[in-house]
């Protein structure tokens, strides 16, 4: 199973732009990677997925480099509501049986 | 969202207590989960089920007790907790159980064991 190492938190301002890296140097060829956001108290949502290159989303874009051994979460123009946890799940993490959450990235937003 | 729905929101109950937990998804899918969530702890996956078969049990403690009695529905019945078993538990559904199946999250329901 691919491991991933994300930041635990980030702090950001009302306005920027929010890139949260995920290290996944034993990702597999098949492997996928997926983006969740979850808010306190809510279970996590659905951001964002992708294979290679760039992937972008009415919501966020997704950075892949040719490697494949990181990848990029970019918030265009963050606001207070983005305050949440983000994470990244690679390959096998990612499946039914063996969905693994780690423990996330704490982005908060401030004024 | 409805998507996922998930009742009840909040329950407080005793170590002695027997409840229920119930899932509901209006999309569609095939596979459902339940998952636990700890105070500043990452999700811990506890059961899976596909076509109401269940597919998955992470060693869960067997005073959890899931019951998939269709493909929309989903139970978690509870007997005998202890405080530590306080937590969010969360229920989710997705299309399959492939990598590429987005998993859609119910609001969850807090639980408090006195």
């Amino acid at each position: 199973l691919a491991k991933t190492t994300q930041p635990i938190s980030m702090d950001s301002y009302e306005g920027q732009e929010v890139n949260i890296t995920c290290s996944h140097n034993n990702i597999a060829t098949n492997d996928y990677i997926t983006w969740y956001q979850q808010f306190p108290s809510q279970g996590p949502r659905f951001i964002i997925q992708g294979y290679k290159t760039k992937v972008t989303n009415e919501v966020a874009s997704l950075f892949i480099p040719a490697d494949r051994k990181s990848s990029t979460l970019s918030l265009p123009r963050v606001s207070l509501s983005d305050t949440a946890v983000y994470y990244c799940l690679v390959g096998l993490n990612t499946g039914g049986f063996k969905t693994i959450f780690g423990a996330g990235t704490r982005l908060f937003v401030k004024a | 969202e409805t998507g996922v729905t998930q009742t009840p929101r909040h329950l407080v109950m005793g170590m002695t207590n027997k409840k229920s937990l119930k899932c509901e998804q209006h999309l569609g899918h095939n596979a459902m989960y339940w998952y636990k969530q700890s105070a500043k702890k990452p999700l811990e996956l506890m059961f899976v089920y596909s076509l109401e078969e269940r597919v998955e049990n992470n060693s869960v403690p067997s005073r959890f007790s899931p019951e998939c009695p269709n493909s929309s529905h989903l139970f978690l019945h509870l007997h005998t907790l202890q405080p530590e078993d306080s937590a969010l538990y969360l229920c989710a559904s997705s299309q399959g159980t492939t990598p590429t199946d987005t998993q859609y999250f119910g609001p969850g329901t807090r639980l408090t064991v006195l």
